[in-house]
């Protein structure tokens, strides 16, 4: 069966430190979303991709990066981690028509200390 | 931009009926998803709504009025399973747009 996989599932670092969570697919899906999740705040989009080589900012995506080098995989880098960025990660595939729904991964819990 | 709004905290019990209302601005509209988020999980989709009218999927159904920027999700026969958190997310129409905008979510407390 497809899926969409996220590691680790719970990450601790240190501020100042690059983390990098990965996020893969077997969907075969073009498009590939970056969301974190906080409190009172909801699901918020960092980054996004319709396509290998093909990156965009999300609304939160400054301290955020991604590259997309093959369809499976969308990486997301934290350059020099904060403890702003203390939240829980969750990567989304979907197709392109216009009524496909995104499917999530289960999520990285990230703590910076 | 888009702007999404639902209720914070809804409590119902069990067998029970429970309507959970979202509503929304944008400069463009594209379609609207209910996705149900148990504690500690991912979201996963529960219905897609692009036409006015009611789509009905088992207990569950979702409404959607574009002239009013209004949808709800209708959840019939309550069991406790259904205590989650609902979330309303919105499609802009720009050309090529797939990235959703989500509300921050209603907390669905079902109890005996």
């Amino acid at each position: 069966d497809a899926e969409i996989t996220q590691s680790p599932r719970h990450k601790i670092t240190e501020t100042g430190r690059q983390v990098t969570l990965a996020c893969h697919q077997t969907w075969n899906h073009n498009n590939m979303f970056w969301y974190r999740q906080d409190l009172g705040h909801g699901l918020r989009l960092i980054h996004y991709s319709y396509g290998v080589h093909d990156t965009n900012k999300g609304e939160v995506s400054d301290g955020y990066s991604v590259s997309r080098s093959n369809t499976e995989d969308l990486p997301l880098t934290l350059e020099s981690a904060a403890s702003s960025q203390t939240s829980v990660y969750f990567c989304a595939s979907s197709g392109t028509s216009g009524s496909d729904e995104q499917f999530f991964g289960p999520g990285t819990r990230l703590t910076v200390l | 931009g888009q702007n999404i709004d639902q209720p914070t905290e809804m409590t119902a019990t069990e067998g029970a009926i429970v309507q959970i209302n979202c509503t929304y601005q944008t400069s463009g509209f594209n379609g609207l998803f209910w996705y149900q988020q148990h504690a500690g999980e991912a979201p996963t989709f529960l219905s897609y709504n692009v036409l006015d009218g009611l789509e009905e999927k088992g207990r569950f159904s979702s409404f959607l009025s574009r002239s009013k920027g209004y949808s709800y999700l209708l959840l019939k026969e309550l069991q406790m399973k259904d205590s989650a958190s609902y979330l309303c997310a919105v499609r802009d129409r720009g050309a090529g747009s797939y990235q959703l905008t989500f509300g921050k979510g209603t907390k669905l407390s079902v109890i005996p």
